[in-house]
């Protein structure tokens, strides 16, 4: 069982939006601003889109935001797209015990 | 640009050690990131095993913390890992990544560097456990 929890899958249409969540606790997600989000094709390694809740590296399309409310963090892809269609993980800093938690990932389908 | 390349034994048996190497091009370990081992399981999600300093201070997951070793090679610009005591359970795609510390925050008038994202990524290698 995975530290932070994610729906098992989410789809939509292209050119719709979609959101995936990731709650955790105050311990980690809730605590610090140390969150980061990658997507993983199929057969591929994850590739980092979202870090630091919100900001994202300069590679990736604007399409993608990140944000967090409390104990629960959130990517939302706009503009769906057909190469959008992968896993999806978050990851926090959890303190200086626990250190890294991912969530358990998201299949994203897009219809 | 930075790159990250994982090697070691594809089948290691059980009660034996998994040692893998990463070797990273284009950036120096001793730099100011930290370098970290992820692994994913067959069809399964990502989970963090442990990650070493650019100062060679190691951080481990501590549900693995009595098996795993993680350590740098500044000569060879790598790091490498070992697991030791290998179970089927550890059947998995091994992945390693540059991983930021560059935050810091305070507790109890402590300050600390949190381990953050991981960027680049290595391919990453399947080792799988069997006799």
């Amino acid at each position: 069982q995975s530290a932070l929890t994610q729906p098992r899958s989410v789809s939509g249409s292209p050119g719709q939006s979609v959101t995936i969540s990731c709650t955790g606790t105050i311990n980690d997600v809730g605590g610090y601003p140390y969150v980061s989000w990658y997507q993983q094709h199929p057969g591929k390694a994850p590739r980092l889109i979202i870090y630091d809740v919100n900001d994202r590296p300069s590679e990736v399309p604007d399409r993608f935001s990140g944000s967090k409310s409390g104990n629960t963090a959130s990517l939302t892809i706009a503009g769906l797209q057909a190469e959008d269609e992968a896993d999806y993980y978050c990851c926090s800093y959890a303190g200086r015990y626990t250190l890294v938690v991912f969530g358990g990932g998201t299949k994203l389908t897009v219809l | 640009q930075v790159q990250l390349q994982e090697s070691g034994p594809g089948l290691v048996k059980p009660s034996e050690t998994l040692s893998l190497n990463c070797a990273v091009s284009g950036y120096s370990i001793s730099g100011d990131y930290s370098w970290g081992w992820v692994r994913q399981p067959p069809g399964k999600g990502l989970a963090w095993i442990g990650t070493i300093s650019h100062s060679g201070t190691p951080y481990y997951n501590p549900s693995l913390k009595s098996r795993v070793t993680i350590s740098l090679d500044t000569s060879r610009n790598q790091f490498s890992l070992r697991l030791n005591s290998v179970t089927a359970a550890d059947t998995a795609i091994y992945y390693c990544a540059r991983q930021s510390d560059r935050g810091l925050y305070y507790e109890s008038g402590t300050s600390y560097h949190p381990l953050n994202w991981f960027d680049p990524w290595g391919q990453g290698t399947l080792v799988t456990v069997s006799s």
